[in-house]
């Protein structure tokens, strides 16, 4: 299995500028989890979705932000207008259920710099 | 409001050493608490995890205690290796409801050839 697939790895776009992730779950998992890393607020839940449905969106920060799991293993995380506060790493993680007794797993990973 | 506390941001060991890093809690409902390992360029990965009913977890080098009362956690790592360097999250969770996980800031953790 080749894990959780992000891309692109990294992406560096000018403010006002769309921006889309992608997410790729492991086949089998059917809980998707979107997270925002920065050095000030460390790892931060944006999404949560449960086979397919989202469960818990609180900590998506603005309407500029919506994620979308059109099927079972595919999930993208759309930020329109970008901004530079945006900039942080974004990390997607599947896991079998809730995930809570043998962890989540997530992908690498998305460096995201909006100048 | 963090709910889950890692208050120091880094730490260097000598190899061969103890690392311990702490973690500290503010939500009484959380009954599950969790480590995750990082290194740079990578994703978290689950290291290590205890549930309220224990107040220790032992897994090969690693080691968690629980501090209920205090409100308190800690990962000992004995002895700390050169590739134990990365960022350590503490993680904590109520059981009820989906279960949903609040991760802390991470520590930083240097171990020192």
């Amino acid at each position: 299995d080749a894990g959780v697939i992000q891309s692109p790895r990294h992406e560096v776009t000018e403010m006002g500028q769309e921006v889309t992730l992608r997410c790729k779950l492991i086949s089998g998992h059917n809980s998707l989890f979107w997270y925002r890393q920065t050095m000030m607020r460390g790892l931060e839940l944006l999404i949560y979705f449960n086979n397919n449905v989202p469960i818990d969106d609180s900590g998506m920060p603005e309407d500029r932000f919506s994620a979308k799991m059109p099927n079972a293993s595919f999930s993208t995380l759309k930020i329109q207008p970008s901004e530079p506060r945006d900039s942080a790493v974004y990390f997607c993680a599947s896991s079998v259920g809730t995930g809570l007794f043998y962890g989540y797993t997530f992908g690498s990973g998305t460096r995201l710099t909006v100048v | 409001d963090q709910q889950v506390k890692q208050n120091s941001p880094s730490l260097s060991v000598q190899e061969g050493r103890i690392s311990i890093l702490n973690c500290d809690y503010t939500n009484s409902m959380f009954d599950y608490f969790l480590w995750y390992k990082k290194y740079p360029a990578e994703g978290p990965t689950f290291l290590i995890s205890i549930s309220s009913i224990k107040d220790k977890n032992e897994d090969g080098r690693f080691t968690v205690f629980l501090n209920k009362s205090a409100k308190h956690l800690s990962l000992h790592i004995v002895p700390s290796q050169p590739g134990d360097s990365a960022v350590y999250f503490c993680a904590a969770v109520t059981t009820g409801g989906y279960q949903k996980v609040t991760f802390g800031i991470g520590t930083k953790l240097q171990v020192i050839p």
